[in-house]
């Protein structure tokens, strides 16, 4: 069965310092990775799949098949960042379900 | 088009009342998703339809729970009766063959 993990539930940083917001999966299959996040009393929402390559707000995740991890990097954290951060893999053969990890809050003082 | 839309935003209740949440996904997606989030045991997929059919509903806790699609535009989430430990958020999802879900706002569950 496919697992996802997210080690730390709270990461605290300074203002300027990198990031990495650790996820490792277990899957059978071919792995679609994605990372989600919740703002103060907003909406999930997608920050980035690791299909697109892109940087979205200031933040890459590359997918490392040979660890099974899909970290969340940002080389200097901004206030606006604090948000609860979930990895999500996506289990192609029962429909589009997402399998969420724990999540990881993320807090970045000033 | 305004996302997924749940309701009510919050609902706080009674032990032993009927509780039913709502969902209007986004228009064209065939893919709807019920999740619950706790602080102990962060998101869970409860259920999910595909083409208001419900595939995998290995996720509801218990019989107390059910859930039902009508029709491509709604979906309730019901809990009878309901109990303390159900509090939580319950989010709502669609999808469409892209693979991207997109989240309502939820709804914030207090069973007192």
């Amino acid at each position: 069965a496919q697992r996802v993990t997210q080690p730390e539930k709270l990461l605290s940083v300074f203002k300027g310092a990198p990031v990495e917001l650790k996820c490792n999966y277990s899957y059978s299959g071919s792995p679609e990775l994605f990372w989600y996040v919740q703002y103060s009393r907003q909406r999930l929402q997608l920050l980035l799949r690791h299909i697109s390559r892109e940087s979205i707000k200031g933040f890459t995740a590359d997918l490392n098949k040979g660890e099974t991890s899909f970290h969340l990097k940002k080389p200097f954290a901004q206030e606006e960042d604090s948000a609860m951060y979930y990895c999500a893999l996506l289990v192609l053969n029962a429909g589009n379900m997402l399998t969420f990890g724990g999540g990881t809050r993320l807090m970045v003082k000033p | 088009d305004a996302g997924v839309i749940q309701s009510p935003r919050h609902e706080v209740t009674e032990m032993g009342q009927e509780v039913t949440l709502r969902c209007k996904p986004i228009s064209g997606h065939d893919y709807l998703f019920w999740y619950r989030q706790t602080m102990m045991r962060g998101l869970e997929l409860l259920i999910y339809f595909n083409n208001n059919v419900p595939i995998d509903d290995s996720g509801m806790p218990e019989d107390r729970f059910s859930a039902k699609m009508p029709n491509a535009s709604f979906s309730t989430l019901k809990i009878q009766p309901s109990e303390p430990r159900d509090s939580a958020v319950y989010f709502c999802a669609s999808s469409s063959q892209s693979a991207e879900a997109f989240f309502g706002q939820g709804t914030r569950l207090t069973v007192v």
